[in-house]
C-alpha cells in the first residue's frame, strides 16, 4: 500500500524552542494532508488540513500561529510547533490520501512523539 | 460541527467469539466510512472501509454494515484471535470538506 513517512519519530526539546515535523508521501502525490494530535489512550483529534500551495485550514480551537503548517509540494507537508511548552507534549500524526485515485483512503505516518521539558 | 460517536469504549470478548463495535455519524452527506486498527505505539492501519452506495462489506473475519437512514455503521469481527487485541477507530468522511472525523476509539481485549 501507499507509504507515508513522518520524521522525526521522537523529539525532546526545551520549553520555548520550535520543533518541525515532516510528513512525506513516498510513492504518491497528495494535494491534501491532515495533521492530528493524539493524547494517550485517546482518539485522533484533527488539528488542521494542509493544502498544497495554499494556506492550511485549522480546526476550531487550534492556534494557527502556534502550529505552523507548510505544504510546499505534492509530497511534503511540515508542521512546526512554535515556542513549544510542556502542554504541547503529545503524539502528532499526519495522514495523506492518494489524490490520483480519488478513493479517499488515508494512510498514516508513524507519528512523532513530542516531549517538551 | 460534524461528529462521530463510537461505542463501546472498551470491549472484552473470549477468544473465538465475535466482537461488534458501533458508530453513529451526524453529517448526512458523509459517504465514506473507514475503520482503523491501532496497536500500541503504532500508526493506525486501515482494515476495512465502506462507501455509502453499499450496505455491507466483508473481508474474511471482518465485516462492516452501514445504515444510511439511521446514520450508523458497525464493525463485526468473527472468530476473534489474540492478535485482534488493539484499539479500533471508526471514521466518517464529511460531505462538505472531505475531512475524516474519528470516533473516540474502542479498546478491544481478546481473552484467552
Amino acid at each position: 500500500g501507499a507509504v507515508v513517512s513522518q520524521h522525526p519519530s521522537w523529539v525532546i526539546c526545551k520549553s520555548g524552542t520550535s520543533v518541525k515535523i515532516e510528513c512525506r508521501s513516498l510513492d504518491f502525490q497528495a494535494t491534501t494532508m491532515f495533521w492530528y494530535r493524539q493524547f494517550p489512550k485517546q482518539s485522533l483529534m484533527l488539528m488542521a488540513t494542509s493544502n498544497e500551495g495554499s494556506k492550511a485550514t485549522y480546526e476550531q480551537g487550534v492556534e494557527k500561529d502556534k502550529f505552523l503548517i507548510n505544504h510546499a509540494s505534492l509530497t511534503l507537508s511540515t508542521l512546526t510547533v512554535t515556542s513549544a511548552h510542556p502542554e504541547d507534549s503529545s503524539f502528532y500524526i499526519c495522514s495523506a490520501a492518494n489524490t490520483g485515485t480519488l478513493l479517499n483512503i488515508q494512510y498514516f505516518g508513524a507519528g512523532t512523539r513530542l516531549s517538551v521539558l | 460541527g460534524e461528529n462521530v460517536e463510537q461505542h463501546p469504549s472498551t470491549l472484552s470478548v473470549q477468544e473465538g467469539d465475535s466482537a461488534v463495535i458501533k458508530c453513529t455519524y451526524s453529517d448526512s452527506a458523509s459517504n465514506y466510512f473507514p475503520w482503523y486498527k491501532q496497536e500500541l505505539g503504532k500508526r493506525p492501519q486501515l482494515i476495512i472501509d465502506i462507501r455509502s452506495n453499499v450496505g455491507e462489506k466483508k473481508d474474511q473475519r471482518i465485516a462492516v454494515t452501514l445504515n444510511k437512514t439511521a446514520k450508523h455503521f458497525s464493525l463485526h469481527i468473527t472468530e476473534t484471535q489474540p492478535e485482534d487485541s488493539a484499539v479500533y477507530f471508526c471514521a466518517a468522511l464529511t460531505g462538505r470538506d472531505d475531512k475524516i472525523i474519528f470516533g473516540k476509539g474502542t479498546r478491544l481485549h481478546i481473552l484467552p
